[in-house]
């Protein structure tokens, strides 16, 4: 079975761009996670989708960060414009339960470095 | 609030010895818990899950797990570690608004001696 998949792996950017990341969940789960992973600290939840709705997205900053769930399948998270505290791994993650009944399973995540 | 902590930032065990990493939860009701780990450039993957029942729980890799309500924590055990451990271990719990919203911990980094 095929995991979670993100692009790119890494990306670099200045300051006031733009940038998008991809992630395809594992095939039949409904439920689709962003999480941001600040250097030296736990996995923070941006966005939670099931299906192709947003079931929580109160830790997203709206003002700059905005994500969709084409179909209900893959999903982007985009970020316009880049700021320095915005240098992150960006993890997609998918369950077929939801979170809290369910495991969560991962992908190896979008390293965003923003000079 | 809900919350997951993590006393313990940096850990480091020889090889062979027994490990404990420790985490404590806030929530009102019975928790849904977990531990994640996280090899360096890698995603997280879960080591074990508790939901109910025995307070003991077994995961992969040789990992166990105690849910003590009076204590509100949820320690993880290896009786010995393997030069393979090091990792970054990552205690979690759902939401106490959403409870398909996972919450971390901030994560303890087990470092292992030769």
């Amino acid at each position: 079975e095929a995991g979670v998949a993100q692009s790119p792996r890494y990306k670099i950017i200045e300051k006031r761009q733009s940038v998008a990341f991809w992630c395809n969940p594992i095939s039949g789960h409904a439920t689709l996670y962003w999480y941001q992973q600040i250097l030296g600290q736990g996995p923070k939840l941006l966005i939670q989708f099931q299906n192709n709705g947003v079931v929580d997205d109160s830790q997203l900053p709206k003002d700059r960060f905005s994500a969709e769930r084409l179909k209900g399948v893959d999903s982007t998270l985009k970020i316009q414009p880049a700021k320095l505290e915005d240098s992150a791994v960006y993890l997609c993650a998918s369950s077929s339960k939801g979170g809290n009944t369910g495991e969560l399973f991962f992908g190896e995540g979008s390293r965003l470095t923003v000079l | 609030a809900q919350s997951v902590t993590q006393p313990d930032i940096h850990i480091t065990v020889s090889e062979g010895a027994s490990l404990e990493l420790r985490c404590n939860y806030s929530y009102g009701a019975t928790p849904y818990l977990f531990w994640y780990v996280q090899s360096p450039g890698q995603g997280l993957q879960l080591l074990l899950k508790y939901f109910s029942g025995d307070t003991l729980v077994q995961g992969i890799k040789g990992f166990e797990a105690e849910f003590k309500r009076s204590q509100s924590s949820f320690n993880l055990r290896k009786p010995s570690v393997h030069w393979s451990d090091a990792a970054e271990y990552f205690c979690a719990a759902p939401g106490y608004s959403s409870a398909s919203k996972i919450i971390f911990g901030s994560g303890t980094r087990l470092s292992i001696r030769p």
